[in-house]
């Protein structure tokens, strides 16, 4: 079974600072895994995604993920945090052999403070 | 990419009545999904919508609670009948943006459902 784990209910850091917010998956075949941002009172939005190919996925607002096979991680990075990316953020998990079923993380929410 | 029009955004309803969600997409898409979010926590998946044929509920869902319509490859609606409270949440629809599932979803903004 397909399963995404966010391990950070709230993630704070100061602006101009790095951002991690963390993301580990299982599932059976290879993953497709994927982030999405939903701000305060606005719908879920993509961010990012890695099919295969290249372990750094580089998406929008300047925010990029690392796949590590490994440790079976997609963590969420970027240099510089800016006030405005305090938002939910979610992880999730498709499988190639799972159907087009995706699974949501938890989602962890970001607090960037000026 | 795709976009989604959802309606209605919010709605107040009473217990034992029932809800239509629409969403309209402006593209031909083969898949639909019918997500809920309830507060504060993650999106379970409720089922998949295909053209043509019989929705695909996951497990806790079922089609006489959660009915779906998807006369289309552009439209589709989720109807939550013979609401509780506990149905209270944000239900979404979304669509897959590429092929094979390699793309990522886009969603509907949502419907705000409270019943009280």
């Amino acid at each position: 079974a397909q399963s995404v784990a966010q391990p950070e209910d709230q993630v704070n850091v100061a602006e101009g600072n790095p951002l991690t917010v963390k993301c580990t998956y299982s599932v059976s075949g290879n993953p497709y895994l994927f982030w999405y941002v939903q701000y305060p009172n606005r719908g879920l939005q993509f961010l990012l995604k890695y099919i295969t190919g290249d372990n750094l996925v580089k998406g929008s607002y300047g925010f990029e993920a690392e796949f590590n096979k490994s440790q079976t991680s997609f963590h969420l990075k970027k240099p510089s945090a800016l006030v405005s990316d305090s938002a939910l953020y979610f992880c999730a998990v498709r499988s190639n052999t799972g159907g087009f079923k995706t699974i949501f993380g938890a989602g962890t929410r970001l607090f960037v403070k000026a | 990419s795709a976009v989604i029009s959802q309606k209605p955004s919010r709605d107040i309803c009473q217990r034992g009545t029932s809800l239509t969600i629409q969403c309209q997409v402006d593209s031909q898409v083969t898949m639909m999904f019918w997500y809920r979010q309830q507060p504060g926590q993650s999106l379970t998946l409720i089922a998949t919508a295909n053209q043509g044929s019989e929705a695909t509920y996951e497990s806790g869902f079922v089609i006489d609670k959660f009915p779906i319509s998807r006369p289309n490859l552009t439209f589709s609606t989720l109807t939550v009948s013979n609401m509780s409270p506990e149905d209270s949440s944000i239900y979404l629809c979304s669509v897959d943006e590429g092929l094979e599932g390699a793309g990522g979803y886009t969603f509907g903004s949502g419907t705000r459902l409270t019943v009280v």
